[in-house]
């Protein structure tokens, strides 16, 4: 059983078009995120819900926006693409609560703008 | 400014030796402290975790401790294997601070039979 699902796997298009990448947890964790991982490796959160509420949002262009319609699901949608936003896209879960918890990964949507 | 290092690139070593990766930080006052591993094209999985006042973790042939005098972490793998081989990432977690983890930018780790 795959506990934290995204799709698609690979995304290729053009700049300017407007695209959406899903995710799915079935470990029942109320905190969701978003990460980026760029061509140098480097992964960086981009935001965080508990319970359908979000609790971070780094400096992140407003052409990207997260919805989370439920607490298993985090989707995020990207308007208007740039080069730039061609990156690996990673969804995370984890408990919330005081402390800290390991994160779960999903397997990563690689996303190409040509 | 914030940093996180892990002082090199890569880390290549023999089969049956212990692979020794350092993760230093800056300007950081971390209350926890993760590492990860990533295969290539996969997600990072959870090693282990360790807190500021804990001096060692151990897990099976995985050991981390966390110096925040040295602001350093040390994460051991003893007897190594080709299967070790992976890219490892630590990251820090600020008291309060939502579950927000900051990436240091990995070691890639390769264990030559």
């Amino acid at each position: 059983d795959t506990a934290v699902s995204q799709t698609p796997k690979y995304l290729v298009t053009q700049m300017g078009n407007d695209k959406s990448i899903k995710c799915e947890q079935n470990l029942g964790h109320d905190t969701m995120y978003w990460y980026k991982q760029d061509s140098k490796k480097f992964l960086k959160i981009m935001f965080s819900y508990n319970n359908k509420e979000l609790i971070i949002n780094e400096t992140v262009p407003n052409r990207f926006s997260p919805k989370s319609p439920d607490k298993a699901h985090l989707n995020l949608h990207i308007n208007s693409l740039e080069l730039g936003d061609s990156a690996v896209y990673f969804c995370a879960s984890s408990r919330p609560g005081r402390g800290s918890y390991e994160q779960y990964f999903g397997p990563g949507t690689r996303l190409t703008v040509t | 400014s914030q940093k996180i290092e892990q002082n090199s690139e890569a880390l290549n070593i023999q089969e049956g030796k212990t692979a020794t990766l350092t993760c230093n930080y800056t300007n950081y006052s971390p209350a926890y402290l993760q590492w990860y591993r990533q295969d290539p094209g996969r997600g990072p999985v959870f090693l282990l975790l360790i807190r500021e006042n804990e001096k060692e973790k151990r897990k099976e042939r995985l050991k981390v401790t966390f110096d925040t005098t040295l602001k350093q972490s040390l994460f051991h793998i003893t007897a190594s294997q080709p299967a070790d081989s992976a890219t490892y990432l630590c990251a820090l977690e600020m008291a309060g601070a939502n579950s927000k983890l900051t990436f240091g930018k990995g070691i890639t780790l390769s264990v030559r039979p």
